[in-house]
């Protein structure tokens, strides 16, 4: 089975700091996804990677950048955390090409910034 | 741009018995597919059952059932003999033609009532 591995199930962080957001994928998918989910808005996607190095903005990536330097890690960071970025952080991996692949997900990381 | 709306925020059934749960898009190609997926409270997301688009044959797996129309625009999900379990949060998913990124509805919470 797929396993997508989110550093964090939980994080405190202040207003104006920088935070890094990790997620680990094991089975050699090519794409990659950040999503936020929030109650009333489902899950909204921020930025997603379909090759190592290459990224594409989702619908809300303003605050938002990313990193992948290996197939297996995506990173979402935040440069200057607000108190409007608090919400749960899903990580998401598939395999491209494969039009019906569903996505994996990782248990989220719910951030809170204070 | 793509939309997926699901217009039931809160539902509850009672145990053993039938619900359906609503789901409408828009979007303007012709070749796409559709999922739900699941949240139970424990958070890690999961695939529920998919529809290909080209497909008119509504896809089933076990005691989940869709109801695709195509000219409607609809694609709602049946669960039978509902089981305490099936408590969750239940996102309706699009994925069309771009790097395959999926798009997904506000969602829908159901409660299974013993």
């Amino acid at each position: 089975d797929v396993k997508v591995t989110q550093s964090s199930r939980y994080l405190v962080k202040r207003t104006g700091e920088k935070v890094f957001l990790e997620c680990v994928q094991d089975m050699d998918h090519e794409n990659m996804f950040w999503y936020r989910q929030d109650p009333g808005l489902g899950l909204r996607l921020i930025y997603f990677s379909y090759d190592v190095k290459m990224k594409e903005k989702g619908d809300i990536p303003e605050g938002y950048s990313v990193s992948r330097e290996k197939k297996e890690r995506f990173s979402l960071i935040l440069e200057s955390a607000s108190t409007n970025q608090t919400s749960m952080y899903l990580c998401a991996s598939s395999l491209q090409g494969a039009r019906n692949s569903p996505l994996h997900f990782g248990n989220g990381t719910r951030l809170t910034v204070t | 741009a793509q939309t997926v709306t699901q217009s039931q925020p809160e539902m509850s059934v009672q145990e053993a018995e039938t619900v359906t749960l609503s789901c409408t898009y828009d979007t303007s190609e012709n070749n796409y597919y559709l999922f739900w997926y699941k949240q139970p409270p424990s958070r890690q997301m999961i695939l529920v059952i998919r529809q290909e688009a080209y497909k008119q044959q509504n896809a089933t797996e076990n005691r989940f059932s869709v109801n695709f129309q195509k000219a409607a625009k609809s694609f709602s999900l049946k669960i039978s003999d509902s089981q305490l379990g099936d408590t969750a949060m239940y996102f309706c998913a699009f994925m069309g033609t771009s790097y395959d990124k999926v798009i997904f509805g506000p969602g829908t919470s159901l409660s299974v009532i013993p």
